[in-house]
């Protein structure tokens, strides 16, 4: 499967610990987006890199969110001292330059 | 805060019924593009339109697109049961610094049904 793929898939957490996403994008892609979606509502955009550089974050990602794409590749976003609020669908989506983007499944969390 | 509000929230149609649902959007874009998400998975884009365009087509879809009223429509003609979905509109913003910030609304909910 060449699109982007997200690990894990679900991620059931207890209030207060650290999580850490994935994603994989389309290999050939320079831009990566990252998005959250919470239930009965559209994907809000989180943060982009084109290439390794992280380019802007939205106000929605706290201190408590970070994100990184070493070397250009995959991405991980990790969230310290995760809250009932977290608990969203985080998806992860590429594209090359300003083309359409490609999404991928999604990480499901639940915070406990 | 989300940029387009789509309408009508829910949709059920029969199977063979066209369905209509209407995206509005608050400031200038770029282009507008349609995405389709089945329960629990991730987006699928449908189309893009840009700015300068007023209607496209793809298969069965057809997107208009009024920036002077700041209003896209798609239209899904002789649906079937596979597309029953959740459809969401997203916007990309004018201006270069918002270029891939997708802005999307809260969706429609279609239900077609055999």
């Amino acid at each position: 499967d060449t699109g982007v793929s997200q690990d894990p898939r679900h991620k059931i957490t207890k209030r207060g610990q650290n999580v850490t996403f994935r994603c994989d994008p389309i290999s050939e892609h320079n831009r990566l987006y990252w998005y959250r979606q919470t239930l009965g509502q559209g994907p809000e955009f989180l943060t982009y890199f084109q290439n390794e550089a992280q380019l802007e974050k939205s106000r929605l990602l706290s201190d408590r969110f970070s994100a990184e794409r070493p070397k250009g590749s995959f991405s991980t976003l990790e969230i310290q001292r995760t809250e009932q609020g977290d608990s969203a669908m985080y998806l992860c989506a590429s594209s090359l330059d300003w083309g359409e983007q490609f999404f991928g499944p999604g990480t499901r969390l639940t915070v406990l | 805060s989300q940029q387009g509000e789509e309408d009508p929230q829910a949709l059920s149609i029969q199977e063979g019924e066209n369905a209509t649902m209407n995206c509005s959007y608050k400031t200038s874009i770029n282009n507008l593009q349609w995405y389709r998400q089945n329960s629990g998975r991730g987006l699928v884009h449908l189309i893009l339109i840009r700015s300068n365009e007023r209607e496209k087509h793809s298969g069965r879809l057809r997107v208009t697109l009024d920036t002077s009223k700041k209003s896209s429509s798609l239209l899904i003609t002789a649906s079937r049961a596979a597309d029953t979905a959740s459809y969401f509109c997203a916007t990309d913003g004018e201006t270069t610094d918002s270029w891939g910030k997708l802005q999307f609304g809260a969706g429609t909910q279609v239900v077609v049904t055999p």
